[in-house]
């Protein structure tokens, strides 16, 4: 079964600096990865997925993740914040084919002046 | 015009009460879930459905039960609210299945406080 680890459960950062949020996967098949973003009292969105290709991902509001097969890692970058980033961040997974999409904890990112 | 939407957004009750949250979506998609997360944030799966075929049940207490009427509505019907129960129910629907890289769009939620 798959699992999904968020090591960082809160990182605080200054606006404009960049930003790493980690993600580690495991599983014995191939994957498809996401982060999804949750904005306060909302409901979860997708800000980008791997599917396959290019181990680069671009997403929504300049956020990029780098797909790493050989360190089952899946990290969240952005090369700097604003205030309005402040939110919690989940990583996910789904074995291709499988019907769940598995999430981790979260990492609540806390950006300030 | 909300995509996935949920009723009540915020509900409280006592232990040993039924009752229920709706979910509605307009995308047309083929495939509904519920999610419930806690109050450490975390997103567990409960039950998914497609075209109102339950395709996905997990361990879930059989005091929960969900019902699909047609592919655009998966209510969650709750008896016997425990404190556990507590938490915040998320329903989210997408066109493509999770395991082929289908995208989820959720609702606002729905926070269920039991007393």
């Amino acid at each position: 079964a798959q699992s999904v680890t968020q090591l960082d459960s809160q990182v605080p950062v200054f606006e404009e600096a960049p930003v790493e949020l980690r993600c580690n996967y495991s599983s014995s098949v191939s994957v498809y990865l996401f982060w999804y973003v949750q904005y306060p009292n909302q409901g979860l969105q997708l800000l980008l997925k791997y599917l396959s290709g290019s181990t680069l991902v671009k997403g929504i509001n300049g956020f990029e993740a780098e797909f790493n097969k050989s360190q089952t890692s899946f990290h969240l970058r952005k090369p700097s914040v604003h205030i309005s980033d402040t939110a919690e961040y989940f990583c996910a997974v789904s074995d291709r084919g499988f019907q769940k999409l598995v999430f981790g904890t979260g990492t609540r990112l806390l950006v300030s002046p | 015009d909300t995509a996935v939407s949920q009723t009540p957004k915020y509900l409280v009750t006592q232990m040993g009460n039924d009752k229920s949250i709706k979910c509605e979506q307009n995308l047309g998609h083929d495939t509904m879930y519920w999610y419930k997360q806690d109050s450490k944030k975390f997103l567990k799966i409960m039950f998914s459905y497609n075209n109102k075929e339950l395709i996905i049940n997990e361990t879930v207490p059989n005091r929960f039960s969900p019902k699909s009427p047609d592919k655009a509505h998966l209510n969650l019907h709750i008896n016997s609210l425990e404190l556990g129960d507590s938490a915040v129910y998320f329903c989210a629907s997408s066109q493509e299945l999770a395991g082929v890289g289908g995208e989820l769009f959720f609702g606002e939620g729905s926070r269920l406080t039991v007393l």
